[in-house]
């Protein structure tokens, strides 16, 4: 069994760039969430895909976006960068279904990306 | 405002004895709840949960206890060994079908050998 994966694991940009991260879902998992973990603080949520459409979001700016694919894996969209957006940003993977409704999430490394 | 909180930083005990760590919440629509171990460079892992009907939930050396009235639950390990050291949050979802999850800011136990 494959566990989640995320790529880059480290990534730095300047102020107004753009940046896309990837995670790979558990697999068997339909299901991805988002989140951002800035230093000393636990995560936050920025958004959950499921069935290739999100389904919830967090707190973030429209300038977050994502995509989920066919084979449930993701993508995290950050346009117009800002120094405020360094941080690790994790991916989770669940099963969401009828009868699992605890749907745990599993995470993937992270990846640290720094905006100078 | 944060909905879930872990006001402690820190926790050090020595190895053998008992660690108890700590979590309050404040939203009442939160039924679920969770604990992750994080080590430096990995994702949080999944480590135990206890639903909001129960006030007990045990695994081996974790014990998670959840006081619904007054809104905390607190994570014992005993006994303690060296490798728990790790960052541990605290995590709860509300009753709505999105798994949202809402995290602490996370308490770094540390066990003296």
């Amino acid at each position: 069994e494959t566990g989640v994966t995320q790529s880059p694991t480290h990534l730095i940009k300047t102020r107004g760039q753009q940046v896309t991260l990837r995670c790979s879902s558990q697999s068997g998992h339909n299901t991805v969430s988002w989140y951002q973990q800035a230093l000393g603080q636990g995560p936050q949520f920025i958004f959950q895909y499921y069935r290739e459409e999100e389904n919830g979001r967090g707190n973030f700016p429209p300038r977050f976006s994502g995509l989920q694919f066919p084979n449930y894996s993701s993508e995290l969209n950050v346009n117009a960068l800002e120094l405020d957006d360094s941080a690790l940003y994790l991916c989770a993977s669940s099963l969401t279904g009828r009868t699992s409704a605890r749907n745990e999430q599993f995470f993937g490394p992270g990846t640290r990306l720094t905006v100078l | 405002d944060q909905q879930v909180k872990q006001n402690s930083p820190s926790l050090s005990v020595q190895e053998g004895r008992i660690s108890i760590l700590n979590c309050d919440y404040t939203n009442s629509m939160f039924d679920y709840f969770l604990w992750y171990k994080k080590y430096p460079a990995e994702g949080p892992t999944f480590l135990i949960s206890i639903s909001s009907i129960k006030d007990k939930n045990e695994d081996g050396r974790f014990t998670v206890f959840l006081n619904k009235s007054a809104k905390h639950l607190s994570l014992h390990i005993v006994p303690s060994q060296p490798g728990d050291s790790a960052v541990y949050f605290c995590a709860a979802r509300d009753t709505g079908a999105n798994s949202k999850l809402t995290f602490g800011k996370g308490i770094t136990l540390s066990v003296r050998p």
